[in-house]
């Protein structure tokens, strides 16, 4: 079955380290997304991606990169870890098209910044 | 801009009540697309219904119903008879036509007390 993984599920790490966080979906799905979902504020789009060589700046891309390589995998990378990026991080993927495609999301990664 | 309004922050029931969860919506464009989404104890969020903005029957999935109203601006979720294994946060979501960005609402958080 298709399907969406994160990894890792649980990471810890010192302010300033950078951390890559994997995102790989098995949908074969054109379009890739990284959301972060905090206490007060939902989910809140980070980047995305509409294919290979494709990313965009979502609402609070700050501090963070992403490049996307092939069609499975979109990894998201804090290039100095701020203890405000202490979060729940998702990936989610769907089809490529105007039609307002489901998306679907993967287990999440549980990010401390310390 | 776009707004998804979940006024219910939270919601606790005593199971086999029908519960109703509110979702209120804020678009100018004609063409869009509203999702709900679950997410249990366990974090994952789970695609629960997609509908497009041209579709205002109800729909009626297992104990689960949704009721669509463009006149006020509403994507309400119904389940009937409730079970415990039903608590989690509910999400509410819009999409415009031609964009990628899901638009999430704050969530309500249901209890289901056996």
């Amino acid at each position: 079955d298709a399907e969406i993984t994160q990894s890792p599920r649980h990471k810890i790490t010192e302010t300033g380290r950078q951390v890559t966080l994997a995102c790989h979906q098995t949908w074969n799905h054109n379009n890739m997304f990284w959301y972060r979902q905090d206490l007060g504020h939902g989910l809140r789009l980070i980047h995305y991606s509409y294919g290979v060589q494709d990313t965009n700046k979502g609402e609070v891309s700050d501090g963070y990169s992403v490049s996307r390589s092939n069609t499975e995998d979109l990894p998201l990378t804090l290039e100095s870890a701020a203890s405000s990026q202490t979060s729940v991080y998702f990936c989610a993927s769907s089809e490529g098209g105007p039609d307002g495609e489901t998306q679907y999301f993967g287990p999440g990664t549980r990010l401390l910044v310390l | 801009a776009q707004k998804v309004t979940q006024a219910q922050t939270e919601i606790s029931v005593v199971e086999k009540e029908d519960v109703t969860l509110d979702c209120v919506y804020e678009t100018r464009d004609t063409t869009y697309y509203l999702f709900w989404y679950k997410q249990p104890p366990s974090g994952e969020l789970v695609f629960l219904i997609r509908r497009n903005s041209f579709d205002e029957q109800n729909e009626i999935s297992g104990r689960y119903s949704w009721n669509f109203q463009k006149s006020t601006s509403s994507f309400n979720f119904t389940i009937t008879a409730s079970q415990v294994v039903d608590s989690a946060v509910y999400f509410c979501a819009l999409i415009l036509q031609g964009a990628q960005k899901l638009v999430f609402g704050q969530g309500t958080r249901l209890t289901i007390n056996p």
